[in-house]
């Protein structure tokens, strides 16, 4: 079984510039989460989608955006890219049925740098 | 904003030594879980808890919920090189069936030969 596939591995970008990271789930899993990783920061809750709806919200400016598409694959969106949003965007998946126990996988992520 | 501190940030070790991670929190969680991730690669999850006071065994690892369910503690014994990685611990906080893991700053362990 395929895991959680994210592409690009490697990107970079200048400020003002915009980005969308994709996010391919394990096959049969219906929620998708993303995470932003910094080093000062750690790991932060970014959005969950469910069917292709966002379910839940972290504490982000609207330049961050995400949707889900029919066949669970996700794609996130950073508009008007600053150099704070260097990161490791981790893309997990579940099943999505709220069981306390649910296994996360999560992708190896993709590496956002903004010169 | 729901905050959950690990500590020690940093830990070197010899093979063969043990340790304690901790994680520590003023909130409460549905359950808790631990990820080791190392460079280049997504966190892998070891173990839920989810009951106050559990104790989980995954081989030389022992993980305990505590009974109040705001803490948890990751013990390894006579850890090996294998063994290094960043530790992290996650908080479960439900939106009714939505999923939500508030991330401890993590411990990244050395396990030296």
């Amino acid at each position: 079984k395929a895991g959680v596939t994210q592409t690009p591995r490697y990107l970079i970008k200048t400020r003002g510039q915009q980005v969308t990271l994709s996010c391919s789930p394990i096959s049969g899993h219906r929620s998708v989460s993303w995470y932003q990783q910094t080093p000062g920061q750690g790991l932060q809750f970014l959005f969950e989608y469910f069917s292709e709806t966002q379910r839940n919200k972290g504490n982000f400016p609207g330049r961050f955006s995400g949707r889900q598409f029919s066949n669970s694959r996700s794609e996130m969106n950073v508009s008007t890219l600053e150099l704070g949003d260097s990161a490791l965007y981790l893309c997990a998946s579940s099943l999505g049925r709220g069981s306390t126990n649910e296994k996360l996988f999560f992708g190896s992520g993709t590496q956002l740098s903004v010169l | 904003t729901q905050l959950l501190e690990q500590s020690p940030q940093f830990l070197s070790i010899q093979e063969g030594e043990n340790l304690t991670v901790y994680c520590n929190s003023s909130s409460v969680f549905s359950s808790l879980q631990w990820y080791r991730q190392e460079p280049g690669e997504g966190p892998v999850l070891l173990v839920t808890v989810v009951t106050g006071g559990e104790v989980k065994k995954l081989k030389r690892l022992t993980f305990q919920f505590g009974d109040a369910r705001k803490d948890s503690s990751l013990h390894i014994t006579a850890a090996q090189p294998g063994d290094t990685g960043l530790y992290l611990c996650a908080g479960d906080t439900r939106g009714g069936s939505a999923r939500q893991l508030t991330f401890g700053s993590g411990t990244q362990l050395t396990v030296l030969p």
